[in-house]
């Protein structure tokens, strides 16, 4: 079976770029997360979607992030413009509707670097 | 809002037990998780124990819960080399699909 599935693996661009990180989630899952992770401050919930409604946006940093998903099986993280703080590798994640048990699976990640 | 904390690092020799402990303070947590995370990938599933329960064993690992002290371990018999990862304890909270994460051990398994 496919897993999460994001792209691209590293984006390396300038700051002010704008930069579109995407995730497809794994079929018939109802959640999906856009995670943060640094060393200095770990992992990050940014935001996340219950049949493809933004239901908490309360971590996403700042108005330069925006979040999408149009579809049961796209989403996007943009960020614009972008700044050098913004360097991490993002995670998306999904998993089933369900109690508890229905764990999280996650993608590899995009390292962002920006310069 | 909820805590979970964990110690960032652990190193243990090949063969020996390993031990990574995570304190939770939601109260309300119905399940618990341990995640492991190798160099360069996401956080894979690794084992998970429901809140009424004291203790689940699966294969090498066995996990422990004291809910009283909001304590669980992650227990690793026979350590390996290949068992050299970040690992993360995460809970969820009465928004049952939304975790919250420890900031993960860095377990360092020596030849």
């Amino acid at each position: 079976d496919a897993g999460v599935i994001q792209s691209p693996r590293h984006e390396v661009t300038e700051m002010g770029q704008e930069v579109t990180l995407r995730c497809k989630p794994i079929s018939g899952h109802d959640y999906l997360f856009w995670y943060r992770q640094t060393m200095m401050r770990g992992l990050e919930l940014l935001i996340y979607f219950n049949n493809n409604v933004p239901i908490d946006d309360s971590g996403m940093p700042e108005d330069r992030f925006s979040a999408k998903m149009p579809n049961a099986s796209f989403s996007t993280l943009k960020i614009q413009p972008s700044e050098p703080r913004d360097s991490a590798v993002y995670f998306c994640a999904s998993s089933l509707k369900g109690i508890g048990t229905q764990p999280q699976h996650f993608g590899d990640g995009t390292r962002l670097s920006i310069l | 809002g909820e805590d979970v904390e964990q110690s960032l690092f652990l190193s243990v020799r090949e063969g020996d037990s390993s031990v990574i402990n995570c304190t939770y303070t939601d109260s309300s947590s119905t399940y618990l998780y341990w995640y492991k995370q190798e160099p360069g990938a996401g956080l894979q599933l690794l084992t998970y124990i429901f809140s009424n329960m004291d203790m689940k064993q699966d294969q090498r690992l066995t996990v422990l819960l004291n809910k009283k002290d909001k304590h669980l371990s992650l227990r690793i018999a026979d350590t390996q080399t290949g068992d050299s990862a970040i690992y993360f304890c995460a809970e969820n909270n009465r928004n049952f699909n939304k975790f919250y994460f420890g900031s993960g051990t860095k377990l360092n398994v020596k030849p």
